[in-house]
């Protein structure tokens, strides 16, 4: 099976930009997950999509938001971007809801995202 | 904020030796995992341990679990130069938390022929 496929992979962008980023999760995953790692604060947990619908949120302002296809494909907006927002934007898919599974993450390559 | 902590924050190695690093956490847990990213690259999973599990192991790897203690432990045995990578610890708190992991800061680890 392929794997966690995101686009594009680098992005260079300046201050109050917006920016959209995309996420292919594994053939079969329906849940998709995004976080951002910086050097400062770490991966933090954005959104988590499931069946098109967002099913958990984390503690980003109102800037970050996501949406999931029929398809299972996900898309990430970040709008009026800041310098803050440089960093690495992580996708991950899973199986949810199924017997035997247990949130394991399947993590995309990552979007690089830097704000001038 | 980050639910984990690991320690060592760094940790070079010869190949050949083994590597330990320990993760603790702050709440109940579901299920504990292991990551390992090369260079700010994607993470790749290495291993879960559900929170009734003591004990792990994977190829050369080995998780131990304490929830009494809530920490737990990635041993990797005969390390070799393709390990040079960052660890984290990642956790799920609760059965409605599905695809929200909490990482730790991670371990980077430098295996030196």
């Amino acid at each position: 099976k392929a794997g966690v496929t995101q686009t594009p992979r680098y992005l260079i962008k300046t201050r109050g930009q917006q920016v959209t980023l995309s996420c292919s999760p594994i053939s079969g995953h329906r849940s998709v997950s995004w976080y951002q790692q910086t050097p400062g604060q770490g991966l933090q947990f954005l959104f988590e999509y499931f069946s098109e619908t967002q099913r958990n949120k984390g503690n980003f302002p109102g800037r970050f938001s996501g949406r999931q296809f029929s398809n299972s494909r996900s898309e990430m907006n970040v709008s009026t971007l800041e310098l803050g927002d440089s960093a690495l934007y992580l996708c991950a898919s899973s199986v949810r809801e199924t017997e035997g599974s247990y949130n394991e993450q399947f993590f995309g390559p990552g979007t690089r995202l830097t704000v001038l | 904020s980050q639910q984990g902590e690991e320690d060592p924050q760094a940790l070079s190695i010869q190949e050949g030796e083994n590597a330990t690093m320990n993760c603790s956490y702050k709440t109940s847990i579901n299920n504990l995992q292991w990551y390992r990213q090369n260079s700010g690259r994607g993470l790749v999973h290495l291993i879960l341990i559900r929170s009734n599990e003591r004990e792990k192991h994977s190829g050369r790897l080995r998780v131990t679990l304490d929830t009494s203690k809530k920490s737990s432990s990635l041993l990797i045995t005969a390390s070799r130069a393709a390990d040079t990578a960052s660890y984290f610890c990642a956790t799920d708190e609760t059965t409605d938390s599905w695809g929200k992991l909490q990482f730790g800061a991670g371990t980077q680890v430098v295996v030196t022929p």
